[in-house]
């Protein structure tokens, strides 16, 4: 069975860091881009970061650029984004999900929560 | 990158045929054909019900389907069921390994 769970999620203080883990079983890891999306609390999805198969390319929306960081390791499945400075508005629950093709996350890991408050 | 724009609500009876639209730009929708829907259950993940605009993964029903027109795409739910009750969220590749989502549009099957 294709996997991704997530892990890591927790409460910390604003200027704070966390990292998040995502560990993949089932299918050929090293094959597969690999994206994190976030979900705010009542609010909708929003794409936060790529990572290629490889790890050569990788990607970030506007709003985390020079504040996370993506890496993996295919030799352990293990998808990682470490979030530094954080901030309030980056509480939410943070999925990773496999990039199947360029239109098609599948499947999504069961999310893991960061509350960044004081 | 700006949300690409849905109704944040739509309901229709069992039975019935509901449509949502997702608006985007020249930029995302309206330049690339991977436009995907995914639909969210209250605390669950995301699955995808339709990608490359209009294509079905295996296990989705038939009466999922996908549109496009210019820079707006739309997902038809036909034969509505209790169980289609949920969040449904477009999304567009936006070029550059970069994907944008919409708002979401909560469907009510009354």
């Amino acid at each position: 069975e294709v996997q991704l769970v997530e892990s890591g999620g927790g409460l910390v203080q604003p200027g704070g860091s966390l990292r998040l883990s995502c560990a993949a079983s089932g299918f050929t890891f090293s094959s597969y881009s690999m994206n994190w999306v976030r979900q705010a609390p009542g609010k909708g999805l929003e794409w936060v970061s790529y990572i290629s198969g490889s790890g050569s390319t990788i990607y970030f929306t506007d709003s985390v650029k020079g504040r996370f960081t993506i890496s993996r390791d295919n030799a352990k499945n293990a998808l990682s984004l470490q979030m530094n400075s954080l901030r309030d508005e980056d509480t939410a629950v943070y999925y990773c999900a496999r990039v199947l093709t360029t239109s098609r996350f599948d499947p999504w890991g069961q999310g893991t929560l960061v509350t960044v408050s004081s | 990158q700006s949300a690409l724009t849905q109704p944040r609500s739509v309901s229709g009876s069992p039975g019935q045929s509901v449509t949502i639209s997702c608006t985007g730009t020249s930029s995302d929708v309206g330049v690339f054909n991977y436009v995907s829907w995914y639909l969210q259950h209250p605390g669950k993940a995301p699955q995808v019900m339709i990608y490359d605009v209009t294509k079905r993964p295996s296990g989705v029903p038939d009466r999922f389907s996908g549109s496009k027109s210019g820079n707006t795409a739309s997902l038809t739910i036909s034969g509505l069921q209790a169980e289609d009750e949920a969040d449904y969220y477009c999304c567009s590749y936006a070029g550059s390994s970069s994907w944008v989502f919409g708002g979401g549009t909560r469907l009510t099957v009354l």
